[in-house]
């Protein structure tokens, strides 16, 4: 099993530029999640998945979309890009419920200048 | 939302030397997890320990649900335990993360 995959690893944008970045896993887990962390801060839940064809909102919900068409597959979309979105992004899954362990990706390093 | 609360935030041991490090939160928890973040940015999960104790190794947690906290025992610290330490409580689907503990162990 590759787990929970990331791309890219690292991107740079300008602002008010668009972007997806891609998660997926291979593990058949119907829960899946997107967190940013910021220097010096622990991770913030950004939306997240219960399944297929259900997404929400978590706590830092605002300039981000996301679906969720498969079980696999859960990318998250900056829609136009802002300073404030610099950040490392992380994807995670788990089996339900968010729980009972959650497995993360590598991340992604995102820059907008 | 419910605040997760990690002390100390930084912590710096000698090899060998033991640690406790504690996470405390607002409110009640369907799950709560302790993560480690290493030195590269990967977060690995070490458990899943909504309540009771739990030992892997040189690690151990302790949850105690009904006071809303929970502990994190490292045993004979090794550099290798170096990286941030994070604990993640969840209730209604979404997760809550502590702004996490940095260990540096020094040889």
């Amino acid at each position: 099993n590759a787990g929970v995959t990331q791309t890219p690893k690292f991107q740079v944008l300008k602002t008010g530029q668009s972007m997806t970045l891609q998660c997926a896993q291979d593990m058949n887990h119907e829960y899946m999640s997107w967190y940013r962390q910021d220097p010096g801060m622990g991770l913030r839940l950004i939306h997240y998945s219960v399944g297929a064809g259900i997404t929400d909102q978590g706590e830092v919900p605002n300039g981000y979309n996301v679906s969720r068409s498969t079980t696999e597959d859960f990318p998250l979309r900056l829609l136009s890009a802002a300073p404030s979105q610099t950040s490392v992004y992380f994807c995670a899954s788990s089996y339900g419920d968010g729980g009972p362990e959650q497995y993360f990706g590598p991340g992604t390093r995102l820059t907008v200048t | 939302g419910i605040q997760v609360e990690q002390s100390p935030p930084d912590l710096i041991l000698q090899e060998g030397a033991n640690s406790t490090l504690r996470c405390n939160f607002s409110d009640s928890v369907n799950n709560l997890q302790w993560f480690h973040q290493n030195p590269w940015g990967q977060l690995i999960n070490l458990f899943y320990i909504p309540s009771g104790t739990k030992q892997n190794g040189r690690l151990s947690a302790t949850t105690v649900a009904t006071e809303r906290y929970s502990l994190l025992y490292i045993s004979s610290s090794q550099t290798t335990d170096s990286g941030v330490y994070f604990c993640a409580v969840e209730a209604g689907n979404q997760f809550y993360f502590g702004t996490g503990t940095s260990l540096t162990v020094i040889p």
